[in-house]
C-alpha cells in the first residue's frame, strides 16, 4: 500500500518568517495530495490540495510543489502569524481505492510572536 | 456549512467493554470514514463505507466493526474495548472522490 512520510515532526519559526514542511510518498499512481490543519480540540480541516497534473498551486499565503519525478510535496507558509500555529498532515491518494487517504504523521507548527 | 458530529466528545470506559462511538454528517455525503490517531503515528484508517450497508476495511481494522443503516449516520463499535483502544477517533465524510474530507471534533477514548 502507500507510505507518506512526513518532516519535520516539530517546526518552530519566527512571526512573518516562512515555514515548510515535506512529504514523500511510495506509491507513483497516487495522483491527489492535500494538506490537512488540526487546531487544537479540533478535526483537521483541509487547507489545499492537489493534483498529479499540476506542479504548484497557491492560495493566499499557502502553496503546495508537487515534484511527481521524485514522489514528494511540500507545504509552504509564507507570512506566517500566531494563528497558523497548528499539527499540520498530509495525505495521498491511494493508488487503486478512489476513496482511502494516507495521512503523514504530521508536523507541530509553532509560530513565536 | 458541512457538519460532522460526533456524539461525545470524551469517554472513559472499562476493559471488555462493547463501545458505540456515533457519527453523523448533515450533508448527504456519500463517503464517511472513521480514524484513530496517534501521537507521531498521524491518522490511521480503520474503515470506511461509500453507500448504505456498504463498508470497506481500512489498515487497522481490527477489533473493531462499524454499522451504517442510514447515509448520515456511521457507528464504529469496539466489541470488547481494550487498553491499546485509548486513541482519539475521528469521523469524516466527503461527497465523493477525491474530495476533501470533513472531519468531526473528535472523541477521546480512554480504556481502563
Amino acid at each position: 500500500g502507500e507510505n507518506v512520510e512526513q518532516h519535520p515532526s516539530t517546526l518552530s519559526v519566527q512571526e512573518g518568517d516562512s515555514a515548510v514542511i515535506k512529504c514523500t510518498y511510495s506509491d507513483s499512481a497516487s495522483n491527489y495530495f492535500p494538506w490537512y490543519k488540526q487546531e487544537l480540540g479540533k478535526g483537521p480541516q483541509l487547507i489545499i490540495d492537489i493534483r498529479s497534473n499540476v506542479g504548484e498551486k497557491k492560495d493566499q499565503r499557502i502553496a503546495v510543489t508537487l515534484n511527481k519525478t521524485a514522489k514528494h510535496f511540500s507545504l509552504h507558509i509564507t507570512e506566517t502569524q500566531p494563528e497558523d500555529s497548528a499539527v499540520y498532515f498530509c495525505a495521498a491518494l491511494l493508488s487503486g481505492s478512489a476513496r482511502q487517504l494516507t495521512f503523514g504523521s504530521g508536523t507541530q507548527l509553532t509560530v513565536l510572536p | 456549512d458541512v457538519k460532522v458530529t460526533q456524539s461525545s466528545r470524551y469517554l472513559v470506559k472499562r476493559t471488555g467493554e462493547k463501545v458505540f462511538l456515533e457519527c453523523v454528517q448533515d450533508m448527504d455525503h456519500e463517503n464517511m470514514f472513521w480514524y484513530r490517531q496517534d501521537p507521531g503515528l498521524g491518522l490511521r484508517l480503520i474503515y470506511f463505507s461509500y453507500d448504505v450497508k456498504m463498508k470497506e476495511k481500512g489498515d487497522i481494522p481490527e477489533g473493531y466493526s462499524v454499522s451504517r443503516e442510514k447515509k448520515e449516520r456511521f457507528s464504529l463499535i469496539l466489541e470488547s474495548a481494550s487498553t491499546n483502544q485509548t486513541s482519539m477517533y475521528l469521523c469524516a465524510s466527503s461527497p465523493g472522490t477525491p474530495n476533501e474530507q470533513f472531519f468531526g471534533p473528535g472523541t477521546r477514548l480512554t480504556v481502563l
